[in-house]
């Protein structure tokens, strides 16, 4: 079962614009991950935000976590036609699970 | 360095057949795990191996099982094939004690199965 809902499940975006994506998940996490997945290609980890953690950066990617709220949200700023792909929310439920539970992923189109 | 590496790329098997993958983990990592992702989904955690054993399983029948060989490497059988098997598998390595503290993956480009 999926553990994640990504929101919006598609999003199309001119060149040079920040694009945010959001994540909810249904139980409690040790941590959260975002992914990448080109054209239904293998999955590529782009960043990690544990429970105890706010907000996290990367490069051009920001990551916020509301445990409260049980949501995330990934912003990607002045964004590029290569950033095209589905991204991906994966929740790590427990520090001795070894699975992750992934949503259904957001589309994300960047148009040159 | 290599990457992880699945084969094949494509097949396509009719129902009730048997098919087998393959999986080679990144350098020096040694647990692998194996996800069922369909069409539009997210990818759904079959199970993982270590130390040649299954650590963790999903939700998924007995006819889905496995192999870790001392190489790390491991195999992904499906038995008695379904229409709904058809899906894009991916294999994902990690480091095992890295990967308890974070679950970070490392993933392979998946062998798209379709079954007629």
């Amino acid at each position: 079962s999926q553990q994640g809902e990504e929101d919006p499940q598609a999003l199309s975006i001119q060149e040079g614009e920040n694009a945010t994506m959001n994540c909810s998940y249904k139980t409690s996490i040790n941590n959260l991950q975002w992914y990448r997945q080109n054209s239904g290609r293998g999955l590529v980890h782009l960043i990690l935000i544990r429970s105890n953690e706010r907000e996290k950066h990367s490069g051009r990617l920001r990551v916020t976590l509301d445990t409260s709220k049980k949501s995330s949200s990934l912003l990607i700023t002045a964004s590029r036609a290569a950033d095209t792909a589905s991204y991906f929310c994966a929740t790590k439920s427990w520090a001795g699970s070894y699975q992750l539970t992934f949503g259904k992923g957001t589309k994300l189109s960047v148009i040159p | 360095d290599a990457g992880v590496t699945q084969s094949p790329t494509h097949l396509i098997k009719t129902r009730g057949q048997q098919v087998t993958l393959r999986c080679s983990p990144k350098s020096g990592h040694d647990t692998v795990s194996w996800y069922q992702q369909a069409l539009g989904q997210g990818p759904q955690f079959i199970f993982q191996y270590y130390e040649e054993e299954e650590r963790q399983r999903g939700n998924f029948p007995d006819r889905f099982s496995g192999h870790q060989f001392p190489n790390y490497s491991s195999e992904l059988n499906v038995n008695a094939l379904l229409l709904g098997d058809s899906a894009l598998y991916l294999c994902a390595s990690s480091f095992s004690p890295a990967e308890y503290l974070t679950g970070e993956l490392f993933f392979g480009e998946g062998s798209r199965l379709t079954v007629l």
